[in-house]
């Protein structure tokens, strides 16, 4: 089945403490993103890449880092996690930016307290 | 710069009536897509539909249909005889360059 996997699905941390959430893809996919949910602001890209070892900024990369060192792996690490992290983070995958629809991940709940 | 601007914040509707979507966009450029996904209350986002930049015409796919206007940067999303299923956030998205940029949602709740 074709899928984009993400883990951990749920995750309450502190202050901090260093965290990676996976994804992973099955499709053979060349573009992966990581996006952020909040209320009242929608979907928010963080990183995406284009291909492998080629990452780059989405419109809120502060505080986070990617890395795309095989084609279906495309890790959000966040080395000092902060309370306004808490979020909803989708890992996304498609054939390309365009003209390909995204596939989503079934997403990751992060608190950080 | 790119945004994508979705007003209604909520919209209630009694089973059986037609909604309407809205969704503006904001770009410099001439080549981009237009995306819409449903984010159902289990969380997960599905795609609707695509659509790009030199395609006007307006899509129709059951009870779902698309109303793209390149004159006034509008991609309204029309539910017709909506049913309770159909209770979900919408966003509407614009790809363009290497980026996806989304509105803010619309949260649609269809009262049995």
């Amino acid at each position: 089945e074709a899928q984009v996997t993400q883990n951990p699905r749920y995750l309450i941390t502190v202050t901090g403490k260093k965290l990676t959430v996976t994804c992973s893809q099955n499709m053979n996919h060349e573009y992966m993103s990581w996006y952020r949910q909040d209320p009242g602001l929608g979907l928010r890209q963080i990183y995406y890449s284009m291909n492998v070892e080629v990452t780059d900024k989405g419109d809120v990369p502060e505080g986070y880092k990617v890395s795309r060192k095989e084609k279906r792996n495309f890790p959000l690490i966040l080395e000092s996690p902060s309370p306004n992290q808490t979020s909803l983070y989708f890992c996304a995958s498609s054939l390309g930016p365009l003209p390909y629809e995204q596939y989503f991940g079934p997403g990751t709940r992060l608190t950080v307290t | 710069a790119q945004k994508v601007t979705q007003a209604q914040t909520e919209i209630s509707v009694v089973e059986k009536e037609d909604v309407t979507l809205d969704c503006v966009y904001e770009t410099r450029d001439t080549t981009y897509y237009l995306f819409w996904y449903k984010q159902p209350p289990s969380g997960e986002l599905v795609f609707l539909i695509r659509r790009n930049s030199f395609d006007e015409q307006n899509e129709i796919s059951g009870r779902y249909s698309w109303n793209f206007q390149k004159s006034t940067s509008s991609f309204n999303f029309t539910i017709t005889a909506s049913q309770v299923v159909d209770s979900a956030v919408y966003f509407c998205a614009l790809s363009t360059g290497n980026q996806f940029y989304f509105g803010t949602g619309t949260s649609l709740t269809v009262i049995p």
